[in-house]
């Protein structure tokens, strides 16, 4: 079955700056790869999604990348702000078969005003 | 309009009882998805509903845990004589359709066994 691994597991950024996240899968099959925030006390909220048939999808501050040939996939937040400050998850699932997303083990994004 | 809810937001029970999660999963969504997150860790996929039929009841840890769908909108969790490492945050997620497609989660119901 498919495993995605993702790294850091804590990253601790100064307002403005960029932050990247970065996830890894196993399973060549998989074709959807979206992007959780999971903020304290709540259910995870979708930011951001990429399909396999495109290698880079933008929206504002918060930019996702793929690269199918090594089988990785990356989170990329600019401008940070101290509401960006949360835990994120990456995901990954096939079309084919179990239709649930495998996840990432999550990092823990704290932004220093 | 409506995300996904569930309830109760907090459940404890004593080791050894029953209990029934509810998950009310957004109007029109046929995909459902239950998931269990214990503190600290990611998301672990239990059960995985396309209208009232679960094709994939894999990640169902034990025969303890149960869940149905009925009129293809609320799904219920069963988890009969809890045990202490039930206790985590159980997710409920939901979709317009089976594959790749956005899966929006509701607040979890966080349960403690004693």
């Amino acid at each position: 079955g498919e495993n995605v691994e993702q790294h850091p597991s804590t990253l601790s950024v100064q307002e403005g700056d960029s932050a990247v996240i970065k996830c890894t899968y196993s399973d060549s099959a998989s074709n959807y790869f979206p992007w959780y925030k999971q903020e304290l006390g709540k259910g995870p909220q979708l930011i951001i999604d990429i399909r396999s048939n495109v290698g880079e999808k933008k929206d504002q501050r918060i930019a996702v990348t793929l690269n199918k040939t090594a089988k990785h996939f990356s989170l990329h937040i600019t401008e940070t702000q101290p509401e960006d400050s949360a835990v994120y998850f990456c995901a990954a699932t096939p079309d084919t078969g179990r239709r649930a997303l495998t996840f990432g083990s999550g990092t823990r994004l704290q932004v220093q005003p | 309009g409506a995300g996904v809810s569930q309830s109760p937001s907090n459940k404890v029970t004593e080791k050894g009882k029953d209990v029934e999660l509810r998950c009310d999963p957004i109007s029109g969504h046929t995909a459902l998805y239950w998931y269990r997150q214990s503190l600290g860790q990611g998301l672990e996929f239990l059960i995985y509903f396309q209208g009232n039929s679960a094709p994939d009841k894999s990640g169902l840890p034990s025969d303890r845990f149960s869940a149905e769908r009925t009129g293809g909108s609320v799904s219920t969790l069963t988890i009969q004589r809890t045990q202490q490492e039930d206790s985590a945050v159980y997710l409920c997620a939901s979709s317009f359709k089976s594959g790749p497609y956005e899966q929006y989660f509701g607040p979890g119901t966080r349960l403690t066994v004693t």
